[in-house]
């Protein structure tokens, strides 16, 4: 089976930083995505790892253990903007399959 | 611009009443899917469609049917079987050959029953 656990919410606040922590269980893996998701809306993509380490781009990073099976989202210099859910999921992998399995989500609320 | 357009927006469904959702992507991707999100809950996959006249059905796909005639057009039903179809529903596309290719999502149907 496949399961991937997040906080549920967050609030920090702005011009802080923030890191929020997925662990995944699942029947194979084929990388790691961070999507945002504003209310009401389509998720965006934000990030991916398929290897250990960290993957920086602008006021987010994400990083993934393998062998841990977790991963995290940094966000820097938060802004009211970065209020937002925060989806994490995974590429099982197999033959042929793309599709990804989504945790529950973080509700992520900025604070003045 | 290429992307993913859902229609429509908002959809009343009444009860033993049959609805579609519309789904029409131009990024001449292969593989489509439908996800299912309800409040505080991640999406759940319903149908998912890796070629033409081909689908698969996902983790929760009772009561709801799929065709996929077009490359473009990934259609979904929820029936009258589908005792609980209050959600937010997404349409996603992505290219297949390589692991790093993301889904991307049309703006979403949020479909409530009247």
């Amino acid at each position: 089976g496949q399961n991937i656990d997040q906080p549920t919410e967050m609030t920090a606040t702005e011009g802080a930083i923030v890191q929020i922590n997925c662990t995944y269980q699942t029947s194979g893996f084929n990388g790691l995505f961070w999507y945002q998701q504003h209310a009401g809306e389509a998720p965006t993509f934000l990030s991916y790892n398929v290897l250990d380490g960290l993957e920086e781009k602008g006021r987010f990073s994400s990083f993934l253990s393998r062998s841990k099976g977790y991963s995290y989202l940094l966000l820097k210099e938060l802004q009211m903007k970065d209020s937002a859910s925060y989806l994490c999921a995974v590429r099982p992998g197999g033959a042929g399959s793309y599709q990804l399995t989504f945790g529950k989500g973080t509700k992520l609320s900025v604070i003045p | 611009d290429g992307g993913i357009t859902q229609s429509p927006k908002y959809l009343f469904r009444k009860e033993g009443q049959n609805v579609t959702l519309s789904c029409e992507q131009n990024l001449n991707h292969d593989a489509m899917y439908w996800y299912r999100q309800d409040p505080g809950q991640g999406l759940r996959l319903i149908y998912y469609s890796q070629i033409v006249n081909d689908f698969q059905k996902g983790d929760i796909a009772e009561g709801y049917s799929v065709s996929r005639e077009k490359k473009e057009s990934f259609p979904l039903t929820v029936t009258s079987a589908q005792k609980n179809p209050t959600a937010f529903y997404l349409c996603a596309s992505t290219r297949q050959g390589v692991g790093n290719e993301k889904l991307f999502f049309g703006s979403g149907t949020q479909l409530s029953v009247l």
